[in-house]
């Protein structure tokens, strides 16, 4: 049973610049959910995402916009990118978090540089 | 507002020795805690969680957790390190809004396993 599998693992952008990452929950999972995690800190909440409708948000601009697709893949795009977008980008995956004990399970990350 | 504090940055201890990583929360009503640990280029991995079910929660690999109301902590330890506990370690709580459930991260405690 693969786990939660993220695309790519690093990515090099220059300021300006859009990306796109990409997320794969665990299998069984419904609910994804992105965090940014800066150098040294701790993983900051984006948004999440179930049945393909973002249904919270944390405290980040509109430039960081994201989507899930039928089979509960999500991507998450950040347009012109700042300097300050660099960061480890974390995606979360759990079965319709409803509880506060529902447990989130991570992928590996993907790692964005912005020069 | 829901919050974790984890009260040390960095912690070293000899192999063999017990590890203390300390852990405070501030919430308004029964939170649920979580311990993750995160080694280098590898996602984020759950240790244990505290559900109400019972104080003293025990996790994967010798990791345990007390939850202290009156003292608003979950401290995590373990009797004796391994040198592959060398990891990141975050507190986390979970926070509720919009009848879905987000983590709010601590800043992390990297502990150091020395020989």
């Amino acid at each position: 049973d693969a786990g939660v599998t993220q695309s790519p693992t690093h990515l090099i952008k220059t300021r300006g610049q859009q990306v796109t990452l990409r997320c794969s929950p665990k299998s069984g999972h419904d609910t994804v959910s992105w965090y940014q995690q800066a150098l040294g800190q701790g993983p900051q909440f984006i948004f999440q995402y179930y049945e393909e409708e973002e249904r919270q948000r944390g405290n980040f601009p509109d430039r960081f916009s994201g989507h899930q697709f039928p089979n509960y893949s999500s991507e998450l795009n950040v347009n012109a990118l700042l300097l300050g977008d660099s960061a480890l980008y974390l995606c979360a995956s759990s079965l319709a978090v409803r509880t506060s004990t529902d447990t989130q399970y991570f992928g590996p990350g993907t790692r964005l540089t912005v020069l | 507002a829901q919050s974790v504090t984890q009260l040390d940055s960095h912690v070293s201890v000899s192999e063999g020795t017990p590890v203390l990583l300390r852990c405070n929360y501030s919430s308004s009503y029964s939170p649920s805690l979580f311990w993750y640990v995160q080694h280098p280029n590898k996602g984020l991995q759950l240790l244990l969680k505290y559900t109400s079910a019972a104080t003293l929660v025990k996790g994967i690999n010798g990791f345990e957790a007390e939850f202290k109301k009156s003292e608003t902590s979950f401290h995590l330890t373990k009797p004796s390190a391994h040198m592959s506990d060398a990891a990141e370690y975050f507190c986390v709580v979970s926070d509720q809004n919009s009848g879905t459930y987000k983590y709010i991260f601590g800043t992390g405690t990297r502990l150091k396993v020395l020989a």
